[in-house]
């Protein structure tokens, strides 16, 4: 059974710092990996989609990185902002048909003035 | 706003009610998911439905009943709940269920449900 460990649960920084949020999956067989990211009172937000093929995805201030044989992926915020606070998730599909995804707990960030 | 509007935003119920949660795309996608989130658990899948059909069902209890009736609109009928049925549920759509990234989920804002 595919689990996903997400570390640090909770993470606060200074505004401007560059951070790193890691991930880590149990079975290495995935399709893809997501990141997410979760505002209070709000859904989900896809960040970046890495297919299992690939090794990394960037998207504005955000890099996500993927090690599919050891199990890991990092997401990197570069320069955080008050308004990067928010809970991030990462995500594993385990089936071709992309429909089931695995989730880990998140990692609840906040990001000071 | 993500296009997926789930309603109502907050329901309590007692064990005994029966209750609907609703959710609506206007994205034109085929593909509509429930999702479960309890406190301090991962977001756990429930129910995929794709073109009206469902295509998973995450071994959910009978006291919930998904419904489907179009590619835009996906119900989730609750009856006899139990307190720990207490939790966030989300519903998602996407294009297809493939893996790729033109299929990726896009998520409403959740009903917030807690069983009395």
């Amino acid at each position: 059974k595919q689990e996903v460990t997400q570390i640090p649960a909770a993470l606060s920084v200074p505004e401007g710092e560059n951070l790193v949020l890691n991930c880590s999956f149990t079975d290495s067989a995935i399709y893809n990996l997501q990141w997410f990211r979760q505002d209070p009172g709000k859904g989900l937000t896809s960040l970046l989609l890495i297919q299992s093929s690939q090794r990394e995805q960037t998207s504005g201030r955000l890099n996500a990185s993927l090690d599919k044989s050891s199990g890991r992926s990092t997401l990197y915020i570069a320069a955080s902002q008050p308004g990067d606070s928010a809970t991030y998730l990462c995500a594993v599909s385990v089936t071709t048909s992309g429909s089931r995804l695995t989730f880990g707990e998140g990692t609840q960030l906040t990001v000071n003035p | 706003e993500t296009g997926v509007t789930q309603t109502p935003r907050h329901l309590v119920m007692g064990m005994t009610n029966k209750k609907s949660l609703k959710c609506e795309q206007h994205l034109g996608h085929n593909a509509m998911y429930w999702y479960k989130q309890s406190a301090k658990k991962p977001l756990e899948l429930m129910f995929v439905y794709n073109f009206k059909e469902q295509t998973e069902n995450n071994s959910v209890p009978s006291r919930f009943s998904p419904e489907c009736p179009n590619s835009s609109h996906l119900f989730l009928h609750l009856h006899t709940l139990q307190p720990e049925d207490s939790a966030l549920y989300l519903c998602a759509s996407s294009l297809g269920v493939g893996s790729g990234a033109k299929n990726i989920q896009y998520f409403g804002a959740g009903t917030r449900l807690s069983v009395l």
